[in-house]
């Protein structure tokens, strides 16, 4: 079946403009997560939802990145007023979750954000 | 300090050689992932190890898991280019397995 797709694959933008990027899941999962992944920094964990609740938000860097997933399925991830430092690939990834375990997750292509 | 240690940060081989990724943690290990990444795309999921001294294999890619070490290691056999990429591991922390940490990677080249 079709996997994790992103969209937009790039987005440049300039600072303080606010972007959406999104994620559709693959069927059936779940769990969707959202990372960030930028030089020197790794693969960094921003939120996760189940079903359309998020019960960990702790990875959101600060208050101008909000997320949301509406109908258990898809998900954006909105940063508001953009800086130069928000620059990275952001990468989602579901999961199907069985009996309180989740299991492996998988990544979509990623969308390559570019703030000047 | 970084939680998740893999060494090297980076690898080129000849093709047709064996080679080892090892991923070392400052924490316990709950649960290990190993996933692949090549520039541009998203992370291909490879293997997961959850039981100390766990082995897998997957055509010619093998994990093991030394939990007393807290120690992970990726190995590959008779390389090909096709395997050349970033490896990631990531690490499952206790109380919360859908939240992964990860390593930042180990680039490995693969000249034919």
């Amino acid at each position: 079946g079709a996997g994790v797709s992103q969209s937009p694959s790039n987005k440049v933008t300039e600072k303080g403009k606010d972007v959406e990027l999104r994620c559709d899941p693959i069927s059936g999962h779940t769990a969707l997560y959202w990372y960030r992944q930028s030089l020197g920094q790794g693969l960094e964990f921003l939120i996760y939802f189940q079903g359309n609740s998020a019960p960990d938000k702790s990875g959101l860097p600060s208050d101008r990145f909000s997320a949301e997933r509406t109908g258990g399925s898809v998900s954006t991830l909105t940063i508001q007023r953009t800086q130069q430092e928000d620059s990275a690939v952001y990468l989602c990834a579901s999961s199907l979750v069985m009996g309180g375990r989740y299991y492996e997750q998988y990544f979509g292509p990623g969308t390559r954000l570019t703030v000047t | 300090s970084q939680e998740l240690e893999q060494s090297p940060q980076s690898l080129i081989v000849q093709e047709g050689k064996n080679l080892t990724i090892n991923c070392t943690s400052s924490k316990t290990l709950y649960g290990l992932y190993w996933y692949k990444q090549k520039y541009g795309e998203g992370l291909i999921f490879l293997m997961m190890l959850q039981k100390g001294g766990e082995e897998k294999s997957h055509e010619k890619i093998t994990a093991k898991l030394d939990e007393k070490k807290q120690q992970s290691s990726l190995h590959i056999t008779a390389s090909q280019p096709s395997h050349a990429g970033i490896y990631l591991c990531g690490a499952e922390r206790g109380g919360s397995n859908y939240k992964l940490t990860f390593g930042k990677g180990t680039l490995l080249t693969v000249n034919p």
